[in-house]
């Protein structure tokens, strides 16, 4: 069974303030997604990474996918209280189903 | 486009009733998926379709039916409700199978 970990589980910071979201597993992905999903709405998907070691920006987030892609990072640089929101991870196994396995979230509060 | 919509936005239910919760998507996207998210998780895969026709269990399909008549349709249905099915709902769709996930607003379901 394919598990993602993401840690931290909850992280409460200061606007202005830079953080880190790590998504692990002992799994390889052929690919993985980052959603963020605000209170009472769906996910929504911040990025796609697919070769290992591929960096990608998106203004403020840097994401990361490991070299050997079974983890990934998200970095943001000078949080915002419009980054608020539940951060998640998922991961496409490589065996060729088509299903997505979610990491078990990251709730963020920038505070002003 | 309305993109992926799903009725209803609140239900609850007792213990054995049954339900069907509605999803449509206008994209014309083969691939769709119901998600359970219980209170500050992740999504967990309940079942998932790759066409018309065509479905298949994810990691929790215990409890729930689906089928996929149309490409647009693709209905849950929950028979003899009970207490460990309280969740919000998220029906998605993707155009390809490792591509964007497109989310409903989720239903929410209290069974009491």
């Amino acid at each position: 069974t394919q598990l993602l970990e993401q840690s931290p589980q909850f992280l409460s910071i200061q606007e202005g303030e830079n953080l880190t979201v790590y998504c692990n597993s002992s799994s390889v992905f052929s690919s993985l997604q980052w959603y963020r999903q605000e209170p009472g709405e769906g996910p929504v998907l911040l990025v796609t990474v697919v070769t290992g070691g591929e960096v990608k920006k998106l203004k403020r987030l840097t994401f990361q996918f490991g070299d050997a892609r079974k983890d990934s990072s998200l970095h943001i640089t000078a949080a915002q209280p419009g980054d608020t929101g539940l951060y998640l991870c998922a991961g496409a196994g490589t065996s060729g189903t088509y299903k997505y396995i979610f990491g078990t979230g990251t709730r963020l509060k920038v505070l002003a | 486009n309305a993109g992926v919509t799903q009725t209803p936005k609140f239900r609850i239910l007792k213990i054995g009733q049954s339900m069907t919760l509605q999803c449509t998507q206008d994209m014309n996207h083969n691939y769709m998926y119901w998600y359970r998210q219980d209170p500050g998780m992740g999504l967990k895969l309940i079942y998932y379709s790759v066409g018309a026709g065509i479905t298949d269990k994810g990691e929790v399909p215990n409890g729930y039916n689906v089928s996929r008549s149309t490409t647009e349709d693709f209905p849950l249905r929950l028979e003899l409700a009970a207490p460990s099915q309280t969740s919000v709902y998220f029906c998605a769709s993707s155009y390809t199978a490792n591509g964007e996930q497109f989310f409903g607003p989720g239903t929410r379901l209290t069974v009491l």
